[in-house]
């Protein structure tokens, strides 16, 4: 158990639907990034706050948001959904916003249809 | 920027059997490198990391990987396979430039009884 955690584990919607996904970091840790797992794109950095401020984008859509709240915990919106969003998106935290060391939650699996 | 290749998407090996799982890195500067390890339905797991530190690494569950900079590789190593390392791996190294973990494509690793 890493310390990390995310909600929901499994989603199912619709096309051009709206889902949020949660995350909580490790106790203490000032940093989360989100990262999106898919068969085709392999593990891609999406994007990173450290203690509510944006840090670092990756490759993030227009579509997708996020933010990180005051108690640190962090939201992902994903919005106007396609088939293709259908991935495993991971919540991961660091005490320090250097990121070499990441600690990454079970995942969020997400299934368009 | 900083790269890594994972030879070998898929690896078996029989029980008991010596792991190898290849990674090689791209890097201009001396890189962080890291090795995660992903159970079936749950999230990356760090399994040891190189900071430029001692060239070998010791990590969890058996594992250890050695730095070579005349190689530049980081190849990841168990002397003994266990019916419990069934998952997949991925090599990481630390970007200087935007501060982010860059993932290879992953290697699945499936033991034989």
């Amino acid at each position: 158990d890493s310390g990390v955690t995310q909600t929901p584990k499994h989603l199912i919607t619709a096309t051009g639907q709206r889902v949020t996904l949660r995350c909580s970091p490790r106790s203490g840790d000032l940093s989360v990034y989100w990262y999106q797992q898919s068969l085709d794109q392999g593990l891609q950095f999406l994007i990173q706050y450290y203690n509510g401020e944006e840090r670092a984008k990756g490759n993030i859509l227009e579509r997708f948001s996020a933010q990180q709240f005051p108690d640190l915990h962090s939201e992902l919106n994903l919005s106007s959904l396609e088939l293709g969003d259908s991935a495993l998106y991971f919540c991961a935290s660091s005490v320090d916003p250097s990121g070499n060391t990441i600690y990454f939650g079970e995942g969020s699996w997400l299934t368009v249809v | 920027a900083q790269s890594v290749t994972q030879l070998g998407s898929h690896v078996s090996v029989s029980e008991g059997a010596l792991v190898l799982l290849r990674c090689n890195y791209s890097s201009s500067v001396p890189p962080y490198l890291f090795w995660y390890v992903q159970y079936p339905n749950q999230g990356l797991q760090l399994l040891l990391k190189y900071t430029s530190a001692a060239t070998l690494v010791k990590g969890i569950n058996g594992f250890e990987a050695e730095f070579k900079k005349s190689e530049t590789s980081f190849h990841l190593t168990k002397p003994s396979a266990h019916m419990s390392d069934a998952a997949e791996y991925f090599c990481a190294v630390f970007n200087f430039g935007n501060e982010k973990l860059t993932f290879g494509t992953g290697t699945r690793l499936t033991i034989i009884p």
